[in-house]
């Protein structure tokens, strides 16, 4: 059975913590991705990674970073968590190329930050 | 750049009806990839189904099927039968499948089925 975790299902974090999001993946493959899902906004990309080491910004990358250095891995760092930042967030992975039919997605973690 | 536009922030149908979530997008990318997910108030993202740009035929799976039109650039999905379990958030997605492969998201249809 695939599997793809998030470190966390609820978080609440102080205003000026540094937070990690993780995100692990079993099924060896190339992308991965960070989602932040508001009310009326749908999915808005952060990040993502088609390679360990590789990233490229999303959407809304803004006071966010992100670490994969290894395959399977890939976090989502708040350098200064605002309250703004207060969402859900969903990590998602997809296979590369032609064969990418499916995106599985970890089961969310909600973030509030206070 | 890719788009993805779900121009129907809420929808209702009767139980046992058929309903039709519209969904259009842009892109310049020869070859891409169209989604639709499922997401109920548990806020876990099902997927249910996929269709290919290139894909001859219409994607079924059970009461799901997608409309895909190309040149209207549209991928409308289609619930027949509808029940009351169907009630939930309902996501288009599109990924090219050449380079990055990134996949960007509508921003949802929430679908109430009425019994």
């Amino acid at each position: 059975d695939v599997k793809v975790t998030q470190s966390s299902r609820y978080l609440v974090k102080r205003t000026g913590e540094k937070v990690f999001l993780e995100c692990v993946q079993d099924m060896d493959h190339e992308n991965m991705f960070w989602y932040r899902q508001d009310p009326g906004l749908g999915l808005r990309l952060i990040y993502f990674s088609y390679d360990v080491k590789m990233k490229e910004k999303g959407d809304i990358p803004e006071g966010y970073s992100v670490s994969r250095e290894k395959k399977e891995r890939f976090s989502l760092i708040l350098e200064s968590a605002s309250t703004n930042q207060t969402s859900m967030y969903l990590c998602a992975t997809t296979t590369g190329g032609s064969g990418n039919t499916e995106a599985f997605f970890g089961q969310g973690t909600r973030l509030t930050v206070v | 750049a890719q788009k993805i536009t779900q121009t129907q922030p809420g929808m209702f149908v009767q139980e046992k009806e058929a309903v039709t979530l519209d969904c259009t997008y842009d892109t310049s990318d020869p070859s891409y990839g169209l989604f639709w997910y499922k997401q109920p108030s548990s806020g876990e993202m099902i997927f249910l189904i996929y269709q290919g740009s290139y894909d001859q035929q219409n994607a079924t799976e059970g009461r799901y099927s997608l409309n895909f039109q190309k040149a209207r650039k549209s991928a409308n999905l289609v619930i027949s039968a509808s029940q009351l379990g169907d009630s939930a958030m309902y996501f288009c997605a599109m990924s090219p499948q050449t380079g990055a492969n990134n996949l960007f998201f509508g921003t949802g249809t929430r679908l109430t089925v009425i019994p």
